[in-house]
């Protein structure tokens, strides 16, 4: 694989229902993110993470939870999903320690749909 | 206030028109400043990056950020179907993280 991987492409859940979907980056880079992007309102931070083993919270955190293990992933798990939790998800990644300017590389995406 | 703000457009021009896609921010203290491509069902790409006030050219596209007003621009020369996207200004607001606008769709008609 290159660059950021996602799954599941698309999901739709019940909402109540646990869900975790899955981040991989094959880049070596530090510090990976989790955004959801909603109509009007743009790509919105969820989590971050600069390093394996420290997690940091966004600008929209509540109802969401992530871990960082390791370099290569970063789940993202929603622990009992509502329907405003409705939206298209994008992991992301950047070498802090190379670029000053921070270009951070997105993934596919996860189109999530919580009924 | 919002940190970035962005018009969400849409904005249609035709082929070869010149475009012009605009942000204002909040925070004089900001230094970076990007622009980001999203192609529909895609995650974005970084397209420019300009560094303080300024400009930044890479064959049709210039970044334009003037500090005295908090205005980031970009422009697209000879605009093409391709170009067709979704643009997002993004800043980074320090702590390595980066705040986004809202998108502005563009559409290039043959």
């Amino acid at each position: 694989i290159a660059g950021i991987t996602q799954a599941p492409t698309s999901q739709i859940l019940a909402a109540g229902r646990r869900m975790t979907l899955r981040c991989t980056q094959d880049m070596r880079h530090n510090a990976m993110y989790w955004y959801r992007q909603d109509l009007g309102l743009g790509l919105r931070l969820i989590h971050y993470s600069n390093t394996a083993g420290t997690t940091g919270k966004g600008e929209v955190p509540d109802g969401y939870s992530v871990s960082r293990a390791n370099t290569d992933d970063f789940p993202l798990t929603l622990a009992s999903a509502v329907p405003s939790q409705t939206s298209v998800y994008f992991c992301a990644s950047s070498d802090t320690r190379k670029s000053s300017y921070n270009e951070q590389f997105f993934g596919p995406g996860t189109r999530l749909t919580v009924l | 206030q919002k940190e970035v703000e962005q018009d969400p457009g849409p904005l249609s021009v035709p082929e070869g028109a010149i475009v012009s896609l605009n942000c204002t921010y909040s925070n004089s203290a900001f230094q970076y400043f990007m622009w980001y491509r999203q192609y529909s069902r895609k995650g974005p790409e970084l397209l420019m990056y300009t560094y303080s006030s300024g400009n930044k050219e890479d064959g049709r596209f210039t970044a334009q950020v003037d500090k005295s007003s908090k205005y980031i621009s970009l422009f697209i020369r000879d605009s093409q179907p391709s170009d067709s996207a979704t643009y997002l200004c993004a800043v980074n607001t320090g702590f390595q993280k980066l705040v986004f606008g809202t998108g502005t769709r563009l559409l290039v008609s043959p």
